[in-house]
C-alpha cells in the first residue's frame, strides 16, 4: 500500500524561474495538505484541498503561490517567479475521506520536495 | 505568535532509559494533539495521537500525556532505543472548530546513546 508520493524530491531554480511540485494523496485519500518547512524551524500549513476544492489557504502567500488538486492526477503546488526566499522543503499530507470523525482522520506526510533557489 | 512550543531543541538519553519530550500550546480551541518523528531528509512520521477527552494514550513503547489545565502534552519513550533518534514534533489542531490543519512546534532533535 504505496504512502504519499512527492516528486521531484530535489527542485533547482534559478531566480525568477517557476517551480511545480507534485503530490499524490495515498489510496483512498481525498483530503490534501501543504506545509513548509524552513531551515530550523517546524512545519508551516499552507492549504488544505479536496478534489477540485480549496477548503483552506490560510497559509498559502497572497501572491505568486497556488495549488490545485484536479478530479484526476496529483495535487500541484505551483511558485511562480521563485526568490531566494523560497527555499525550503516543501511537505504534502493526506488524509481518508472523512467519516463524520474527523479526529480520526490524521494526516500522512510524504517525503517532501526540497527546493534551492540560486 | 507561536501557539505550540517545544522548549527543549535537543535532548539526550542513555539507551534503555526513559525518554521525556515536552509540548506546551497556547490556545484553547485545540482539540486534537499529535506527535511526529522525522528523520533527515524524510517527511514526518505520524507515532501516537491523544483527543482532548483523554489525559493519556499509550501505544507501544510510546506514551501521550495531555494535561488541558496546564496547556501541556508530553511523550514518552520507555525503552529508549538508539533507532529513536530523530527530531520529535508535537502538532496540534483545532477539529472541532473545522480547522483541520495542523500547527506543529519547532521540535527537539533526541539522540539515544548506545
Amino acid at each position: 500500500n504505496a504512502g504519499v508520493m512527492q516528486n521531484p524530491r530535489h527542485l533547482v531554480r534559478r531566480r525568477g524561474q517557476e517551480a511545480r511540485l507534485r503530490c499524490s494523496p495515498m489510496k483512498g485519500h481525498s483530503h490534501v495538505y501543504w506545509y513548509r518547512q524552513l531551515p530550523e524551524e517546524g512545519l508551516k500549513f499552507m492549504v488544505y484541498l479536496q478534489k477540485e476544492n480549496i477548503i483552506d489557504e490560510s497559509g498559502m502567500p497572497k501572491e505568486r503561490f497556488s495549488a490545485e488538486f484536479p478530479k484526476e492526477g496529483p495535487s500541484i503546488l505551483r511558485i511562480q517567479q521563485v526568490v531566494r526566499g523560497d527555499s525550503a522543503a516543501y511537505f504534502c499530507a493526506s488524509s481518508p475521506s472523512s467519516s463524520g470523525r474527523a479526529i480520526t482522520d490524521t494526516q500522512y506526510f510524504g517525503p517532501g520536495t526540497r527546493l534551492t533557489v540560486l | 505568535d507561536q501557539q505550540v512550543k517545544q522548549n527543549s531543541p535537543s535532548l539526550s538519553v542513555q539507551e534503555g532509559r526513559i525518554s521525556i519530550l515536552n509540548c506546551d500550546y497556547t490556545n484553547s480551541m485545540f482539540d486534537y494533539f499529535l506527535w511526529y518523528k522525522k528523520y533527515p531528509a524524510e517527511g514526518p512520521t505520524f507515532l501516537i495521537s491523544i483527543s482532548s477527552i483523554k489525559d493519556k494514550n499509550e501505544d507501544g513503547r510510546f506514551t501521550v500525556f495531555l494535561n488541558k489545565s496546564a496547556k501541556h502534552l508530553s511523550l514518552h519513550i520507555v525503552p529508549s532505543q538508539p533507532g529513536d533518534s530523530a527530531v520529535y514534533f508535537c502538532a496540534a489542531s483545532a477539529i472541532g472548530s473545522g480547522t483541520y490543519k495542523y500547527i506543529f512546534g519547532t521540535g527537539t532533535r533526541l539522540k539515544v546513546l548506545a
